[in-house]
């Protein structure tokens, strides 16, 4: 078991630029959570996924912040016309249901320049 | 508004010593609380607690939840430098399933 996978683990953008981070859960996880971290803060939760629906966007930023989980491939952070305050720590977790702790992927560092 | 508290921010310690990291919180509708080991990449589950005095324990480290005082403990004996990371609470609310951390203790172990 592979694990939850998150590619790339860094990501260099420019201002303006889209950033787009992706998210494959472990084996048999149909819940996807994505987290941001600033630094020297805690994990703050952005969104939260199920197959094809978004169940709580409530941590996300209003504009140009957008997630999705489709039916195949990876679930996707989408953050269009990147500023400096984007850059941060992306993690994506994955959990078989909403009983047990998630497992967090290794996280991609977005980098604004 | 939801806080997860933890405290200290950092801690600093030799080889051998036993450390003790708090977790306080003040969230609506309490379903459970997590400790996660954070290194310098993803953070790694550690313990769940969601019965109140019920210790969790592998091998060196040990939890306890106390939901009268809102409050969680996590205690490290016999510290090795690989202890070294930085150390997340986590609490979860029963009407969603977002986790509500705190900043985290940064526990340094020197030889």
């Amino acid at each position: 078991n592979a694990g939850v996978m998150q590619n790339p683990r860094h990501l260099v953008r420019r201002r303006g630029q889209e950033a787009r981070l992706r998210c494959s859960p472990m084996k048999g996880h149909s819940h996807v959570y994505w987290y941001r971290q600033l630094p020297e803060e805690g994990l703050k939760f952005m969104v939260y996924l199920q197959k094809e629906n978004i169940i709580d966007e409530s941590g996300m930023p209003k504009e140009r912040f957008s997630a999705e989980f489709p039916k195949e491939g990876p679930s996707i952070l989408r953050i269009q016309q990147v500023v400096r305050g984007d850059s941060a720590a992306y993690f994506c977790a994955s959990s078989m249901d909403s009983n047990y702790g998630y497992t967090f992927g290794s996280g991609t560092r977005l980098t604004v320049v | 508004e939801d806080k997860v508290v933890q405290s200290p921010l950092s801690l600093v310690v030799h080889e051998g010593d036993t450390v003790t990291l708090n977790c306080s919180y003040e969230v609506t509708n309490f379903r459970s609380l997590l400790w996660y080991k954070q290194e310098k990449k993803a953070p790694t589950f550690l313990f769940m607690l969601t019965s109140s005095g019920i210790e969790k324990k592998s091998g060196r480290l040990s939890s306890i939840l106390d939901k009268k005082e809102l409050s969680s403990i996590l205690n490290i004996t016999a510290t090795q430098t690989g202890d070294s990371a930085i150390y997340l609470c986590a609490v979860a609310r029963g009407d969603t399933d977002k986790l509500i951390f705190g900043t985290g203790t940064r526990l340094q172990v020197f030889p």
